[in-house]
């Protein structure tokens, strides 16, 4: 079975501070994994994934198969930052169904 | 070119009733995941469906079903509503699955409260 962990449900930062949102995933095979974010009032969608080893918005995440750990991290927080963030993971070899951990709610302060 | 979309926006429905939730995917998408967003829960993924067929379904009762149409839109049913099964129905699309490296398109959702 897949499975994700989210361990904060909410993580307050002020502007300009570190942000470290941290997800661990449980799977056997070669997992896909994401960050999806959702800010106030919209929709669900994707911020990046592990695949592709991009930037965006500022955010990076690296899959650490020993801890088996997919942390999304940026060096200095803005205040449209904030909002809630998903990790996922999508199996490889038949088992596509993107798992969503239970989010963490990131807000900044001015 | 449009995105996912939901109807209804809302629904409010009384318990032991039955709702009806549809979905449109992307064109060209075959793939549809349905999720339930209840609150402090995440997502808690329902069913896939993928060229017309039920490919999976998650740990909800049987009362929770959909299908899949030729032109890939989906229905959701639940049946007998309880209260519990207030929360936002989250609709997802992605294109066929190569590699499994594919990312879900999300529709706005829709939001069933039950009385």
């Amino acid at each position: 079975a897949q499975r994700v962990t989210q361990p904060e449900k909410l993580l307050s930062v002020f502007k300009g501070a570190p942000v470290e949102l941290k997800c661990n995933y449980s799977y056997s095979g070669s997992p896909e994994l994401f960050w999806y974010v959702q800010y106030s009032r919209q929709r669900l969608q994707l911020l990046l994934r592990h695949i592709s080893r991009e930037s965006i918005k500022g955010f990076t995440a690296d899959l650490n198969k020993g801890e088996t750990s997919f942390h999304l991290k940026k060096p200095f927080a803005q205040e449209e930052d904030s909002a809630m963030y998903y990790c996922a993971l999508s199996g490889s070899g038949g088992s596509y169904i993107p798992t969503f951990g239970r989010g963490t709610s990131l807000i900044v302060h001015p | 070119e449009a995105g996912v979309t939901q109807s209804p926006t809302h629904l409010i429905k009384t318990r032991g009733q039955q709702a009806t939730l549809r979905c449109s995917p992307i064109s060209g998408h075959t793939s549809v995941y349905w999720y339930q967003q209840a609150l402090g829960l995440g997502l808690q993924f329902l069913l896939w469906y993928d060229e017309g067929e039920e490919r999976n379904r998650g740990n909800f009762p049987p009362r929770f079903s959909g299908r899949q149409f030729p032109n890939y839109s989906s229905e959701l049913n639940v049946n007998a509503l309880e209260l519990e099964d207030s929360a936002l129905y989250l609709c997802a699309s992605s294109q066929d699955i190569p590699m499994g490296n594919t990312e879900a398109f999300f529709g706005q959702g829709t939001r069933l409260t039950v009385v």
